[in-house]
């Protein structure tokens, strides 16, 4: 079991150039989440996905981010025009359906390496 | 809404002594608790969850919390701390089915 993979780990971007963070769920899970890690901060929640559905952006900043998890392929989350304060860890997490949790029903995440990304 | 409090964030002990991190939450139900450690430069791994099957959770790594709702505390604790225990650890919370809402973390340091 490969885990949830991350790519690219390092992303280096001049302001105002677009990034793009790619991200692979674990065998059989379903649900996409996308967390952002400021230099000594904790994670924020940025936006939670399903299959072709976002179901939670609450997180997202309003302008230049966008996510996606399409019916085929990693779900991707874009930064258009980058600016210094975009340099962060990015971190995906999955998680399996809700049918397949254990008999707890907690929504237990496991998590990506993350990807660091660099505005100069 | 949820939010966790992690209490201090730059924890430091001696190799052997026991560690204690603080982590106090506020949910308008009963929530899911978790612990997840964070190794420099790699992501988060879950340490424990609470999920109300019992009050006092062990997890990986001899690490262990206890869940005291009266306090709205979730605690971590080991009782002897190792060289290999210093990361960065961070206390969630979800309701049922939901994303995990991070304390701000706090950086454990193992002195020799």
């Amino acid at each position: 079991n490969a885990g949830v993979m991350q790519n690219p780990r390092h992303l280096v971007r001049r302001r105002g150039q677009e990034a793009r963070l790619r991200c692979s769920p674990m065998k059989g899970h379903s649900h996409v989440y996308w967390y952002r890690q400021l230099p000594e901060e904790g994670l924020k929640f940025m936006v939670y996905l399903q299959k072709e559905n976002i179901i939670d952006e609450s997180g997202m900043p309003k302008e230049r981010f966008s996510a996606e998890f399409p019916k085929e392929g990693p779900s991707i989350l874009r930064i258009q025009q980058v600016v210094r304060g975009d340099s962060a860890a990015y971190f995906c997490a999955s998680s399996p359906t809700l049918r397949d949790r254990d008999t707890s029903g907690a929504n237990v995440l496991t998590f990506g390496a993350g990807s660091r990304l660099t505005v100069l | 809404a949820q939010s966790v409090t992690q209490l201090g964030s730059h924890v430091s002990v001696s190799e052997g002594a026991l560690v204690l991190l603080r982590c106090n939450y506020s949910s308008s139900v009963p929530p899911y608790l978790f612990w997840y450690v964070q190794y420099p430069n790699q992501g988060l791994q879950l340490l424990l969850k609470y999920t109300s099957a019992a009050t006092l959770v062990k997890g990986i790594n001899g690490f262990e919390a206890e869940f005291k709702k009266s306090e709205t505390s979730f605690h971590l604790t080991k009782p002897s701390a190792h060289m290999s225990d210093a990361a960065e650890y961070f206390c969630a919370v979800s309701l049922r089915g939901g994303k995990l809402i991070f304390g701000q973390g706090t950086e454990l340091s193992v002195k020799p």
